[in-house]
């Protein structure tokens, strides 16, 4: 099992509806978790991270986290053709202090308008 | 603030050469990372460094990569010698805080081609 799973998609979504993208993470005590946006041949970008159980937004970004379920997920409303990209769930894992990252295989969005 | 510098942007090599590959962190960052970027096996990390020293090496395919990191400004990752395999996207990171989180800034990567 990965320690980090993502559906690799590709998610396509009409313009201005809801992208839904969902994670799923084997260790139970990670702490930290983070989405990050990969544009076709650019780099990883930071978009969203969340700590506590529960809701966090951020513009057209929500990012939602059940430690008790290990699933973490971002929904992007008012999906946009620039948010056509790769989503990259990446997930700290627990104990680690050195900032380590557990990345995805990400979740390919594409917004059709 | 120049972000993350990586050179070469894209190399192209011969198998059995000697290829380097070159970072300069972000000011003021203590951690740098070295992940390589596959369509099979999705972004790996390799390496990890803090502040010079290297913390984590598990990642590192084989004894053909090594990867240092001489001072706070500069890190290398070396493969030698180059196998077709090797092919991919390496991208450097480094780590700064963001609202009081540890976020990790990428680097546009360099994209290796080994013939």
């Amino acid at each position: 099992q990965k320690e980090v799973e993502q559906n690799s998609g590709p998610l396509s979504v009409p313009e201005g509806a809801i992208a839904s993208l969902n994670c799923t993470y084997s260790d139970r005590g990670s702490q930290s978790f983070f989405w990050y946006r990969q544009y076709s041949g650019k780099s990883p970008e930071l978009i969203m991270f969340i700590y506590s159980n529960g809701d966090k937004e951020d513009g057209r970004f929500t990012a939602q986290l059940n430690k008790a379920s290990q699933y973490v997920s971002l929904l992007i409303r008012d999906s946009q053709p620039s948010d056509s990209a790769t989503y990259l769930c990446a997930v700290t894992p627990p104990g680690d202090s050195w900032g380590k990252l557990q990345f995805g295989a990400g979740t390919q969005v594409v917004v059709t308008p | 603030d120049a972000g993350v510098i990586q050179s070469p942007r894209h190399e192209v090599t011969e198998m059995g050469q000697e290829v380097t590959l070159r970072c300069k962190p972000i000011s003021g960052h203590d951690y740098l990372f070295w992940y390589r970027q596959t369509m099979m096996r999705g972004l790996e990390l390799l390496i990890y460094f803090n502040n010079n020293v290297p913390i984590d090496d598990s990642g590192m395919p084989e004894d053909r990569f090594s990867a240092k990191m001489p001072n706070a400004s500069f890190s290398t990752l070396k493969i030698q010698p180059s196998e077709p395999r090797d092919s991919a996207v390496y991208f450097c990171a480094s780590r700064g805080i963001l609202e009081s989180t540890d976020t990790q800034y990428f680097g546009p990567g360099t994209r290796l081609t080994v013939l």
